[in-house]
C-alpha cells in the first residue's frame, strides 16, 4: 500500500528559527496537503497543493509539491511557540494517506 | 459554531463491553468519514460515507460497525471491546466524496480500554 514517511519525526527549536520538514512517498500522488494537529485537538488543514511543483505560502508557512510528485516540504519561517504540535503530510491518490508526522517543539 | 463534534470526548471500560461514539457535522458536508489514531499518533482512516451510504471501508474488524442516519451523521459503534482498541478517534467531513482532501476533523475521542 501507500506509505507516506515524514522527517524528521521530531524536532526542538528556538523561537524566531525557521524549520523545515518533508515527507516522501513510495508511489505518485494527485494532491499534497499539510495538516497541524495541536495537542488534544484533531487535525487542521494548513496548505493545499495541487500541481506538481506548485509553491504556495500561507502567512509564514511556505510548502511546494515535489517536480516527481512523490514529494513535498514544509517550512516555517520565524517560528513562535503556538507552532508547536505534530504536522502530517497527506497524499491524494484514489484516497487519503496521512504521514508518519513531525512533531515540533518550540523553545523561547 | 462547532463544524464537527464528537461525543464523548473521553470514554473509559472494560474489556468485552459494547460502546458507541457520536458524531456531527453542521458543514452541509456529504461525506464523513472515521479515523484511529494509535498512541504513536499514527492516523489511518477507518471507514467513508458519502450520503449515508458506504464508500470507504479498511480492514477493520467487524467489532467496528458505522451508522449513518442522515448525511449530518456517522456513529461508530464498536461491540466486545479489546485493549487494542484504544486509541483516539477522530470524526471527520468534506463537501463531497471528491473533495476527501480538504477534510473538517471533530476534536477526537480517547477511548481508554483496561
Amino acid at each position: 500500500g501507500q506509505q507516506l514517511n515524514q522527517s524528521p519525526q521530531s524536532m526542538f527549536i528556538q523561537e524566531g528559527e525557521d524549520v523545515s520538514m518533508n515527507c516522501t512517498s513510495s508511489s505518485i500522488f494527485n494532491t499534497w496537503l499539510w495538516y497541524k494537529q495541536d495537542p488534544g485537538e484533531g487535525p487542521v488543514l494548513l496548505i493545499a497543493l495541487y500541481k506538481a511543483g506548485e509553491l504556495t505560502s500561507n502567512g509564514r508557512l511556505t510548502a511546494q509539491f515535489g517536480i516527481t510528485r512523490k514529494d513535498s516540504f514544509l517550512n516555517i519561517s520565524a517560528s513562535i511557540p503556538s507552532d508547536v504540535g505534530i504536522y502530517f503530510c497527506t497524499g491524494t491518490a484514489s484516497k487519503l494517506t496521512f504521514g508518519t508526522g513531525t512533531r515540533l517543539q518550540v523553545t523561547l | 459554531d462547532t463544524a464537527v463534534s464528537q461525543t464523548p470526548k473521553y470514554l473509559v471500560t472494560q474489556m468485552g463491553n459494547d460502546k458507541s461514539i457520536k458524531c456531527e457535522q453542521n458543514l452541509g458536508h456529504d461525506t464523513m468519514y472515521w479515523y484511529k489514531q494509535d498512541s504513536k499518533k499514527f492516523l489511518k482512516i477507518m471507514f467513508s460515507y458519502n450520503n449515508k451510504e458506504l464508500i470507504i471501508n479498511e480492514t477493520v474488524p467487524n467489532r467496528f460497525s458505522p451508522k449513518s442516519p442522515d448525511k449530518a451523521h456517522l456513529n461508530l459503534h464498536i461491540n466486545s471491546l479489546e485493549l487494542g482498541d484504544s486509541a483516539v478517534y477522530f470524526c471527520a467531513s468534506s463537501q463531497d466524496s471528491l473533495a476527501l482532501y480538504e477534510q473538517y476533523f471533530g476534536p477526537g475521542t480517547r477511548l481508554t480500554v483496561t
